[in-house]
């Protein structure tokens, strides 16, 4: 099956900081990424779509200045929470869209739990 | 708009009895279906999807989901339930045809109990 992977898994930072989560789809490209954020028993809030090539695409209320999204490669797009506060403490979920013929998935990544102090 | 209601917070069930996990959904056109599993600060993983074909749609770990058109349904259905199944689960939709965004329930979870 797809793979998707994230890093780092786990990270504790001081307010103020900024802090980088990598996103890796290891045996498919993806033109397409997503950038989850998940808060304690609640469903997954879509961040930003990252498309490879061009600029994020992101939903209503997300400040893109404070969570950047590159999306470089195919198979590699990252998130910086810029000047990290304590309310951005959550768990971060990437996921790769695999799109072909009779498929359309998205494959997710193991999430990236992050602490700010 | 599309949607996706998960109508029940958590789901007991006894070790070894058949397991019911809701989902009904609401989208134009034709929908595409995902049921994943979470366990506890893990991300999200793929059980079974539904794009077209067999309604029945059988996926990972003994899950199988049943697309029922007419009453605009994708129940998670498990023939019977293993302590590890303990997890909590996403039903998610979107539109066929090009990009659209996924939408993804509330979660359901489901607890079996030993």
């Amino acid at each position: 099956g797809a793979v998707v992977s994230q890093h780092p898994s786990r990270v504790i930072c001081k307010s103020g900081t900024s802090v980088k989560i990598e996103c890796r789809s290891l045996d498919f490209q993806a033109t397409t990424m997503f950038w989850y954020r998940q808060f304690p028993k609640q469903s997954l809030m879509l961040m930003a779509t990252s498309n490879e090539g061009s600029k994020a695409t992101y939903e209503q209320g997300v400040e893109k200045d404070k969570f950047l999204i590159n999306h470089a490669s195919l198979t590699l797009s990252t998130l910086t929470v810029t000047s990290a506060h304590p309310e951005d403490s959550s768990f971060y979920i990437c996921s790769a869209r695999r799109s072909g013929v009779l498929t359309d998935t998205q494959y997710f990544g193991p999430g990236t739990r992050l602490t700010v102090l | 708009a599309q949607s996706v209601a998960q109508p029940e917070d958590q789901v007991n069930v006894a070790e070894g009895n058949p397991l019911t996990v809701k989902c009904t959904y609401s989208v134009s056109g034709n929908p595409y279906l995902f049921w994943y599993v979470q366990y506890p600060n893990r991300g999200l993983q793929f059980l079974l999807k539904y794009i077209t074909g067999d309604n029945l749609v059988k996926g990972s770990y003994g899950f199988e989901a049943e697309f029922n058109k007419s009453q605009t349904s994708f129940h998670l259905k498990k023939p019977s339930a293993l302590v590890s199944d303990s997890a909590l689960y996403f039903c998610a939709v979107k539109t066929s045809g090009g990009y659209q965004k996924v939408t993804f329930g509330t979660g359901t979870k489901l607890q079996v109990i030993p």
